[in-house]
């Protein structure tokens, strides 16, 4: 079936660090892929996306590239800031005509990440 | 415009009892998702509307669990003789009519406890 399967965290990293959240999904057909973003005390909000092989999602300093051959979506963004601090959830969205209802994102569990000054 | 809205933002129920959360999506979304993250948990799907077509209510866990939506404004939620297992953020999120994978817009959420 289809899942999605994130790093666990919590990760912890001070101002300006290298990001990198892993993701890799398991998925028939070909899903598009998406990164949620989840502040303290707000609802998830999206914060890329990429809907087809070897695209490109950017947002926000942060970049994630939709590796088919690997089948991942690693989140990455070269400078973080305090205000990067939240929840990162990859998902993926069934697509059509594989049964499910269209439009069913599937999450992974979420990766908490704080940032120090 | 203003986003996705649910109510009650928190709530606190005896085992056994019934609760009612509600959700006003986005106007103009046709399609409305209730997803439940328990502690430490994934979004779990719960159920799906869209337009007038019937809800898509594969991922409700138990008959104990129903949701209603009319037209395409206000849904409800029930979980009724509420376990303790229960206890999660039910989010609700929205999505205009369109292609598969444009974004959803979600809420903050509903935390229940049973205790």
């Amino acid at each position: 079936g289809n899942s999605v399967t994130q790093m666990e965290g919590p990760v912890t990293l001070s101002e300006e660090a290298f990001l990198t959240i892993n993701c890799t999904y398991t998925a028939t057909g070909y899903p598009s892929l998406f990164w949620y973003v989840q502040y303290p005390g707000e609802g998830l909000q999206l914060l890329l996306k990429a809907t087809k092989a070897d695209d490109k999602g950017s947002n926000k300093g942060f970049e994630a590239t939709y590796r088919k051959e690997t089948t991942s979506f690693h989140l990455e963004k070269g400078s973080v800031q305090v205000s990067d601090s939240a929840v990162y959830f990859c998902a993926l969205n069934k697509p059509p005509n594989y049964g499910g209802s269209q439009g069913n994102l599937i999450f992974g569990k979420g990766t908490k990440l704080s940032v120090k000054p | 415009g203003a986003g996705v809205s649910q109510s009650p933002s928190n709530k606190v129920t005896e085992k056994g009892k019934d609760v009612e959360l509600r959700c006003d999506p986005i106007s103009g979304h046709t399609a409305l998702y209730w997803y439940r993250q328990r502690l430490g948990q994934g979004l779990e799907f719960l159920i799906y509307f869209q337009g007038n077509s019937a809800p898509d209510k594969s991922g409700l866990p138990s008959d104990r669990f129903s949701a209603e939506r009319t037209g395409e404004s206000v849904s409800t939620l029930t979980i009724q003789r509420t376990q303790q297992e229960d206890s999660a953020v039910y989010l609700c999120a929205s999505r205009r009519q369109g292609a598969y994978n444009s974004p959803l817009h979600f809420g903050n959420g509903t935390r229940l406890t049973v205790t």
